[in-house]
């Protein structure tokens, strides 16, 4: 069975510190997906990035960093000079290999970021 | 449409009565899931339609809680006599048949139980 594990529950930063989400995963496939998703204070999940198990190739998108580790089975997300809009719940998240065009995502319990001005 | 759309944003409802709540998916995607946010809490997986059909419904909490989509496009989740451990965000999703790709969700609608 696959699971998803977000140690951190909660962290507050000041703004314009860097700030990295831990995320560790299980799964038994060697295909398989993970993803980072956004849930701001108005609720709605956004997507931010998804990284398929064949690349772990690290990723960079403005001040966002991914750094994906199969060896330690971790794909952690960096943000670089925090910002108060950063503040929100994010959650890591895999999917295993697609049969059919399903792929039921398991999401960890979310890490809760403040960014303080 | 241009992204998932659920209604009612909120519904408060009394314990014992049953509740719909709508989920209409992004032109296109076939694939259709539900998931549960209680408060502070993570998702929760409740079920999985591809087409009008439903290959998991393994995290339906209970035979109250139902499911179906029709015309592979809209889903209506059905609650029967709601209790008050039921209150929560229920967020519908769609995803292309793209392995890869993420799912997009809506925004949920916030389920009060009093």
């Amino acid at each position: 069975a696959q699971k998803v594990t977000q140690a951190q529950t909660e962290i507050s930063v000041v703004e314009k510190e860097d700030v990295t989400l831990d995320c560790v995963y299980e799964t038994r496939d060697t295909t398989y997906y993970l993803f980072w998703y956004k849930q701001p204070p108005s609720g709605e999940l956004v997507f931010l990035i998804r990284r398929n198990s064949f690349d772990e190739q690290n990723e960079i998108s403005g001040r966002y960093s991914w750094n994906f580790q199969k060896s330690t089975s971790s794909f952690n997300f960096t943000i670089t000079a925090s910002q108060v809009v950063d503040s929100a719940v994010y959650f890591c998240a895999l999917s295993e290999a697609v049969y059919g065009g399903y792929q039921k995502v398991t999401f960890g319990t979310g890490t809760k970021l403040q960014v303080i001005p | 449409g241009a992204g998932v759309s659920q209604s009612p944003s909120n519904k408060v409802t009394e314990k014992g009565k049953d509740v719909e709540l709508r989920c209409d998916p992004i032109s296109g995607h076939t694939a259709l899931y539900w998931y549960r946010q209680s408060l502070g809490q993570g998702l929760e997986f409740l079920i999985y339609f591809q087409g009008n059909s439903a290959p998991d419904k393994s995290g339906l909490p209970s035979d109250r809680f139902s499911a179906e989509r029709t015309g592979g496009s809209v889903s209506t989740l059905t609650i029967q006599r709601t209790q008050q451990e039921d209150s929560a965000v229920y967020l519908c999703a769609s995803s292309s048949t793209r392995a890869d790709y993420g799912y997009t969700f809506g925004s949920g609608t916030r389920l009060t139980v009093v």
